[in-house]
């Protein structure tokens, strides 16, 4: 079974500092690792995926993300924060279930930037 | 752009009703998935189907049914309506393969007074 833990659920930044969001998996496979993110009053939006390619991953708006196996981690960055970024981010495992694929999402982590 | 609509964005009903909610797709997913999210607890599946006619339980099946009688259509049922199934409720689909991504309704809230 595989499950995800957001280690923080809310984080505080100012505009222009570095953003942390932290996330721990387990997967009794190679997994595949998304990170989405939820603005107020919109859906969920795809901001990057892992799918054992490069352990770097590079996603929209600056964000990027490490995977990394011996810490069964893959923590959220981004050099420096901005207003719009305040919203909750999710970040998720997937693995294959019979002939479909699950998701299983983390609790979120609520980011908020202040000015 | 892969478009997933759902029927209602806000719904009101009373304890015991059989409630419908319904999810569309426009893009050939094979995978469609129906979520509840509630604060601090993330999203939880409660159902997904990778065919038409197939479905499987997710975390939290319990009170609730499915349907997917088209492709493009995935049907979430609340039999009898509960207080503690008050909640927001999200469609996804996606394509077959593990490391698609889902793409999401803009979700149905839904309150059981």
């Amino acid at each position: 079974a595989q499950s995800v833990t957001q280690l923080d659920s809310h984080v505080s930044v100012s505009e222009g500092t570095p953003v942390l969001l932290r996330c721990n998996y387990s997967s009794s496979y190679s997994p595949s690792l998304f990170w989405y993110v939820q603005h107020p009053n919109k859906g969920l939006q795809l901001l990057l995926k892992y799918t054992s390619a490069a352990t770097l991953v590079k996603g929209i708006n600056g964000f990027e993300a490490e995977f990394k196996k011996s810490e069964t981690s893959f923590h959220l960055t981004k050099p420096s924060a901005h207003m719009s970024d305040a919203a909750e981010y999710f970040c998720v495992v997937s693995e294959r279930v019979n002939a479909g694929n699950m998701l299983t999402f983390g609790g979120g982590t609520r980011l908020m930037v202040k000015p | 752009d892969v478009k997933v609509t759902q029927s209602s964005r806000y719904l009101v009903k009373r304890t015991g009703e059989k409630v419908f909610l319904e999810c569309v797709q426009d893009m050939d997913h094979e995978n469609m998935f129906w979520y509840r999210q509630d604060p601090g607890l993330g999203l939880r599946l409660i159902y997904f189907s990778y065919d038409v006619k197939m479905k499987e339980k997710g975390d939290i099946p319990e009170g609730y049914s499915v349907s997917r009688e088209k492709k493009e259509r995935f049907s979430l049922i609340l039999e009898s309506a509960s207080t503690n199934q008050t909640s927001m409720y999200l469609c996804a689909s996606s394509l077959l393969e593990v490391h698609n991504e889902q793409f999401f309704g803009p979700g149905t809230r839904l309150t059981v007074l």
